[in-house]
């Protein structure tokens, strides 16, 4: 079965502090793809990032970086010396080569960003 | 291009009345899908149009939720009658071509509560 946990409900950060969003996965496939997406205030989903399972290497984009251990299976999300915008919803998801083309999203976690 | 466009933004209803939802995908998708949040839990997978034709309707909770997509353009989501349990935010989302690495492109959902 697919599942995705993201154990962290609600974080709180000032300004400029650095915060990780963790997010744990569970899967029987030896393809598959994680995803990340934030929800501002405006409701829709943006896509942030797309990784494969056979790609391991972290990646950075801007403030933001994510870290992808299948020893773990984990991916978690990391913003570098956050800024009041990056307070929103962020969701995990997940989709599997033999689970059709539904994603599996975790429970999201909410970030506040404090000035 | 536009995105992902869902009408009505809000909705609320009685027990028992009958809603439907809109769904426009981005121009020249012709995946759609849908999917809900229940207050606080993870965002559900419904069911996956390619064009006009429903690809996989396994999430669906039960026969009084209908999902078309006449013409594999715009979708609508029918709930008759609704329940309670039926309240929750809906999500509609479309990539362009079949594939579980594609990211889907959400709208900003549709909040329906029953009352």
């Amino acid at each position: 079965a697919q599942k995705v946990t993201q154990a962290q409900t609600e974080i709180s950060v000032v300004e400029k502090e650095d915060v990780t969003l963790d997010c744990v996965y569970e899967t029987r496939d030896t393809t598959y793809y994680l995803f990340w997406y934030k929800q501002p205030p405006s409701g829709e989903l943006v896509f942030l990032i797309r990784r494969n399972s056979f790609d391991e290497q972290n990646e950075i984009s801007g403030r933001y970086s994510w870290n992808f251990q299948k020893s773990t299976s984990s991916f978690n999300f990391t913003i570098t010396a956050s800024q009041v915008v990056d307070s929103a919803v962020y969701f995990c998801a997940l989709s599997g080569s033999n689970t059709g083309n539904q994603f599996y999203f975790g429970t999201g976690t909410s970030l506040t960003v404090i000035p | 291009e536009a995105g992902v466009t869902q009408f009505p933004s809000h909705s609320v209803i009685e027990k028992g009345q009958t809603v439907t939802l809109r769904c426009d995908p981005i121009s020249g998708h012709d995946n759609l899908y849908w999917y809900r949040r229940v207050m606080g839990k993870e965002i559900k997978f419904l069911l996956h149009f390619v064009k006009e034709s429903k690809q996989d309707e396994s999430g669906m909770p039960n026969n009084r939720f209908l999902a078309e997509r006449t013409g594999g353009t715009y979708s609508t989501l029918k709930v008759q009658p609704a329940e309670l349990e039926d309240s929750g935010v809906y999500f509609c989302a479309s990539s362009r071509r079949t594939g579980v690495s594609l990211e889907q492109y959400f709208g900003p959902g549709t909040r329906l509560t029953v009352t």
